[in-house]
């Protein structure tokens, strides 16, 4: 399954909002009947972390200026206002079908 | 807490072949699958397979089936990943999450070099 990000660069002033899109060319409900799509952050430097899973769980620990949302086959993340740790590279993940894909990854920076 | 450590930077010659654990900690070894993901340098995240922490079985990713080996030595908790006749772009940051990729490794950076 094909995962689509955009953009693929998001430069952002500190304090303004940020959105990234990820599309995937089929639906992503799992056997569970649950839409398996995950968003990670990734830092320069650091492995991944998880921020998101199923569309719009938030992780522990993730700030509440994240959120995501989306359904079908369109989801997006956003951040409120963006903050210097949010640097880094921002994938989407579908878990639906084997093999499991990532999106191509967004890198986010301070404008 | 849950810990995934993985092993060191390994430098290895063409062909060669290298092994890389992951030892975990924290939680029930067996009761989560274990994924092994692959970043090129200054690239994206590649899912290579995971393998089933309570059967052993592996499931690879079709690009990667043939020259990889996941394993398991459940005594000690921890995943195994063998990579065999390494080539140049094998040379990648190897990572292991656990199942739902709540908890990730720090990476073991392999160089493939004469």
């Amino acid at each position: 399954v094909v995962m689509t990000q955009s953009p693929l660069s998001l430069p952002v002033p500190l304090g303004q909002p940020a959105s990234i899109s990820c599309r995937s060319a089929r639906s992503l409900v799992d056997t569970n009947g649950d839409i398996s799509l995950t968003w990670f952050q990734q830092r320069p430097g650091q492995s991944p972390r998880r921020l998101f899973y199923k569309v719009s769980n938030r992780d522990s620990g993730v700030p509440d200026r994240f959120s995501a949302s989306g359904s079908g086959s369109d989801f997006t993340l956003k951040i409120s206002r963006m903050e210097a740790e949010d640097v880094g590279v921002y994938y989407c993940m579908q878990g639906a079908h084997w093999p499991f894909t990532f999106g191509q990854g967004t890198k986010l920076e301070i404008k | 807490q849950v810990q995934l450590v993985q092993s060191g930077s390994e430098l290895k010659k063409p062909g060669a072949s290298v092994k890389i654990s992951c030892k975990t900690s924290g939680y029930s070894f067996t009761s989560h699958t274990l994924n092994w993901v692959r970043q090129a340098p200054g690239q994206g995240l590649e899912w290579m397979g995971l393998i089933n922490t309570n059967t052993g079985n592996p499931t690879y990713a079709p690009g990667f089936s043939g020259r990889i080996v996941f394993s398991l030595d459940t005594s000690v908790a921890t995943a195994y990943l063998q990579i065999l006749s390494l080539r140049n772009d094998d040379i990648a940051m190897y990572y292991c999450a656990r199942a739902s990729f709540d908890f990730w490794g720090e990476g073991t950076l392999v160089t493939v070099s004469s």
